[in-house]
């Protein structure tokens, strides 16, 4: 399905919670990215790893946590600090740009505070 | 830094009609330049990129440095068309560079 998988499609957070979003990928590639999409804003860059146990800070970083324990995968924490948590949050992945490879993207996961 | 501007939020044609959603961009060195669409329900994918200089379903794009501008066009809308369009730009020529985003363009089509 795309080579690349987010779960849960849909989740719900009380106040205070922490959650983890999870994003797999089988297709290879070096370098995952967190966006966060919010309408009228268009896709923001949250956190992103260009190898394993590395990553960097993207645009709107506050307020989350990310690991890159192994290459396939980049799970995403957002932390009881994230003052406004609800949004659609997609993950991606590139292989080596000079293969001319794009970014893939999963379908999305969709996180609702209660 | 890097930047893309997308300046219009919605953007409605008729069926047949040429379509141009704008992309405007900001960066120092040699960007990357992409178009990326999602249709209702469906995730976000590539639709072609400035370096393969190719098109995809009708649409053609083109890079002109002097106007820091990549925009979408299409001579004759169609009906499915209809989607989010988002233009992207990342920076070369590291691995893993990251994509910005512009805000995105909704176009419909209208019969």
């Amino acid at each position: 399905d795309g080579g690349i998988t987010q779960s849960p499609k849909y989740l719900f957070r009380k106040e205070g919670q922490n959650v983890t979003l999870s994003c797999e990928q089988n297709l290879n590639h070096d370098a995952m990215y967190w966006y966060r999409q919010d309408p009228g804003q268009g896709l923001r860059l949250i956190y992103y790893s260009q190898i394993v146990n590395d990553f960097q800070k993207g645009d709107i970083a506050e307020g989350y946590s990310v690991s890159r324990e192994k290459k396939e995968s980049f799970p995403l924490t957002v932390t009881s600090a994230q003052k406004n948590p609800t949004a659609f949050y997609l993950c991606a992945s590139r292989g080596a740009p000079q293969a001319n490879y794009g970014y893939t993207f999963g379908s999305g996961t969709r996180l609702t505070v209660v | 830094a890097q930047r893309v501007t997308q300046p219009e939020k919605l953007l409605s044609v008729f069926k047949g009609a040429p379509v141009e959603l704008k992309c405007n961009y900001s960066y120092s060195g040699s960007p990357e330049l992409f178009w990326y669409v999602q249709y209702s329900r469906q995730r976000l994918q590539l639709l072609l990129r400035h370096i393969s200089r190719e098109s995809i379903k009708g649409f053609t794009a083109d890079l002109n440095k002097g106007e820091t501008s990549f925009h979408l066009k299409k001579p004759f809308a169609q009906e499915e068309d209809s989607a989010m369009y988002y233009c992207a730009l990342s920076g070369r020529p590291t691995s893993g560079s990251r994509l910005t985003f512009g805000e995105g363009t909704q176009l419909t089509v209208n019969p």
